[in-house]
């Protein structure tokens, strides 16, 4: 089955760090990749996303490229900020001959704080 | 534009207790879905739906049903609350297969 991997949390950084948290995944078929955000008492929101392989997606500062050698998708932004706080999701949306019908597997997340 | 829109925000139920989580989009997507989230361990799908009349199990369906008379709503209903249900619901839709989704702000729920 399909299966999406974080990084052990929570990560605590100051400001204008260099973040990377680290995914992996398993998938049948060739899958959709994506990062979501979720900030204190709010849903989901999309980060960013990746639709094949050496695809690259970019939101808001973060990166992250679809590496299907290695089967990650790491998330990476170079100078985070305070408002950066969140909970972090890689999730997968992949094919297995046929359709997903638009189902999403999700890693654990991982809790992000950033320090002044 | 309102999105998904997910009601109650907050409950609190005795065991074996029923009720209804509401779940509303105004995007006319036809895929919706909806997933637990428990700490440690992100977010499971319940059920999903890929158009009117059509829905299916996820990963974890057992004490749940779902039914979907209309592209907008797709509400979920505990039959008989246990304590293993307390979590937070997220019910999210999308356009279409490998499309992102689109999330409601959850619904906080409590089972005594």
């Amino acid at each position: 089955g399909n299966s999406v991997t974080q990084m052990e949390g929570p990560v605590t950084l100051s400001e204008e760090a260099f973040l990377t948290i680290n995914c992996t995944y398993t998938a049948t078929g060739y899958p959709s990749l994506f990062w979501y955000v979720q900030y204190p008492g709010e849903g989901l929101q999309l980060l960013l996303k990746a639709t094949k392989a050496d695809d690259k997606g970019s939101n808001k500062g973060f990166e992250a490229t679809y590496r299907k050698e290695t089967t990650s998708f790491h998330l990476e932004k170079g100078s985070v900020q305070v408002s950066d706080s969140a909970v972090y999701f890689c999730a997968l949306s992949a094919n297995a001959g046929g359709t997903s019908y638009g189902k999403l597997t999700f890693g654990q997340g991982t809790i992000l704080t950033v320090h002044p | 534009n309102a999105g998904v829109t997910q009601t109650p925000k907050f409950q609190v139920l005795k065991t074996g207790q029923s009720m209804t989580l509401q779940c509303a989009q105004d995007m006319n997507h036809e895929y919706m879905s909806w997933y637990r989230q428990d700490p440690g361990m992100g977010l499971r799908l319940i059920h999903y739906s890929v158009g009117a009349g059509i829905t299916d199990q996820g990963e974890v369906p057992n004490g749940y049903n779902v039914s979907r008379s209309t592209t907008e709503d797709f509400p979920l209903r505990l039959l008989s609350a246990a304590p293993s249900q307390t979590s937070v619901y997220f019910c999210a839709s999308s356009p279409g297969s490998l499309q992102p989704q689109h999330f409601g702000d959850g619904t906080r729920l409590s089972i005594l």
